[in-house]
């Protein structure tokens, strides 16, 4: 079975604490590709960060960064000092491969962050 | 600006009514994806088109149709099929299909509702 855990419904913070989003995926095969979006209020989902399961190394863009543990399936997401602009729905996803040479993209439930002022 | 737009924002449906939602790109990205979002869910995969004149079903196309005549449009209609509509749907491309695993580009959404 093929399945992404985003078990926080809902975090609530005060803006410049930071906050860790957990996504936590299960899949049969070898290679595959996680990403994360973010959805703001306005609707479209953004693309954050994508990663093959093949490269473990720990990523930083600014006050983002994201933990990658084969051992754990984890692919946690840490904002740090959070800003208001951060509130959105944060989405994890799976990219596995699916009938010969595609792959199906599998979706966490989504993560709402409420940073407040 | 380059980008995938969407219409209507929101659209109401009457009982028996088939309604289309609109997805234009000008990104000139070969495949193109309808997913439906519903309160504290994953997306979920209606349809997909990979290339003009071609596309292939999702995981919840049941009730619902799309046609790709032209490389930046993907309609979506929402038959009469489809007892329970209300939800959130979105458009996304992507450069090539997606055994590339290339990243996806979204429009804002189309919130149907059922009245």
């Amino acid at each position: 079975a093929q399945k992404v855990t985003q078990a926080q419904t809902e975090i609530s913070v005060v803006e410049k604490e930071d906050v860790t989003l957990d996504c936590v995926y299960e899949t049969r095969d070898t290679t595959y590709y996680l990403f994360w979006y973010k959805q703001p209020p306005s609707g479209e989902l953004v693309f954050l960060i994508r990663r093959n399961s093949f490269d473990e190394q720990n990523e930083i863009s600014g006050r983002y960064s994201w933990n990658f543990q084969k051992s754990t399936s984890s692919f946690n997401f840490t904002i740090t000092a959070s800003q208001v602009v951060d509130s959105a729905v944060y989405f994890c996803a799976l990219s596995e491969p699916f009938m010969d040479s595609n792959y199906q993209l599998i979706w966490g439930a989504g993560t709402k962050l409420i940073i407040k002022p | 600006d380059g980008g995938i737009t969407q219409s209507p924002k929101y659209l109401f449906r009457k009982e028996g009514q088939n309604v289309t939602l609109s997805c234009e790109q000008n990104l000139n990205h070969d495949a193109m994806y309808w997913y439906r979002q519903d309160p504290g869910q994953g997306l979920r995969l209606i349809y997909y088109s990979q290339i003009v004149n071609d596309f292939q079903k999702g995981d919840i196309a049941e009730g619902y149709s799309v046609s790709r005549e032209k490389k930046e449009s993907f309609p979506l209609t929402v038959t009469s099929a489809q007892k329970n509509p209300t939800a959130f749907y979105l458009c996304a491309s992507s450069i090539t299909e997606l055994s590339t695993n290339e990243k996806l580009f979204f429009g804002s959404g189309t919130q149907l509702s059922v009245l």
